[in-house]
């Protein structure tokens, strides 16, 4: 079974230009997580869909950022303009549907990307 | 809302020697709790997780852990370490009823074993 995979590896920008990055979760995965991990700091959560539908935004650091997971497959997270201070590296997880008992599922993480914003 | 306190940022221990890595959470309500680890160039895998039941978790590769609900900690060990075990290691939590799953990261804790 193949894991989440994330593309690109790396990015590398110029501040005010756009970045897309895109998610692949494990196949019939309805939830799908975007986290972020800023340098010397903790990996935080970004948002959650569960399909195609955004559960929780939360953790979305502002407008410029935006999620998109049509079809419920594959994700995007796109920031547009980036800035100095969205560098970091972009984690995704996904999870399969939450059992009936309410107990919760592993989130199988991806390799992550890392952004640079010079 | 819930906070993670990983409280060692790096820890060096020698190959065959045993290690804990120390972790204490804070929390309003009741949380799951995991350990995850990152190796090098590679994303985040699941070492073991505490739903509920036995306080003594044992995961992957060797390592355990104790949750201690008095003392809000969830501590992770292995009693003889290998140089492959050298990676980031990542505490996190989630709250019961939380929405969307989400979990709260500590900031990591590097082990790196020398031989």
């Amino acid at each position: 079974e193949a894991g989440v995979t994330q593309f690109p590896s790396h990015s590398v920008i110029e501040k005010g230009q756009t970045v897309t990055l895109r998610c692949d979760p494990i196949s019939g995965h309805d939830n799908l997580y975007w986290y972020r991990r800023v340098m010397g700091k903790e990996i935080k959560f970004l948002l959650h869909f569960v399909k195609e539908s955004k559960q929780d935004e939360s953790g979305m650091p502002n407008n410029r950022f935006l999620a998109e997971r049509t079809g419920g497959t594959y994700s995007t997270l796109k920031v547009q303009p980036a800035e100095l201070e969205d560098s970091g590296v972009y984690f995704c997880a996904s999870s399969p549907r939450r059992t009936s008992g309410g107990t919760t599922d592993t989130q199988y993480f991806g390799p992550g990307t890392r952004l640079t914003v010079l | 809302a819930q906070s993670v306190t990983q409280l060692d940022s790096q820890v060096p221990v020698f190959e065959e020697a045993p290690v804990e890595l120390r972790c204490n959470y804070s929390s309003s309500v009741s949380v799951y709790l995991f350990w995850y680890v990152q190796y090098p160039n590679q994303g985040l895998q699941l070492l073991l997780k505490y739903l509920s039941g036995s306080t003594l978790v044992k995961g992957i590769n060797g390592f355990e852990a104790e949750f201690n609900k008095s003392q809000t900690s969830f501590h992770l060990r292995k009693p003889s370490v290998h140089i492959s075990d050298t990676a980031e290691y990542f505490c996190a939590v989630m709250g019961f009823g939380a929405a969307g799953n989400k979990l709260t990261f500590g900031g990591g804790t590097r082990v790196l074993v020398k031989p």
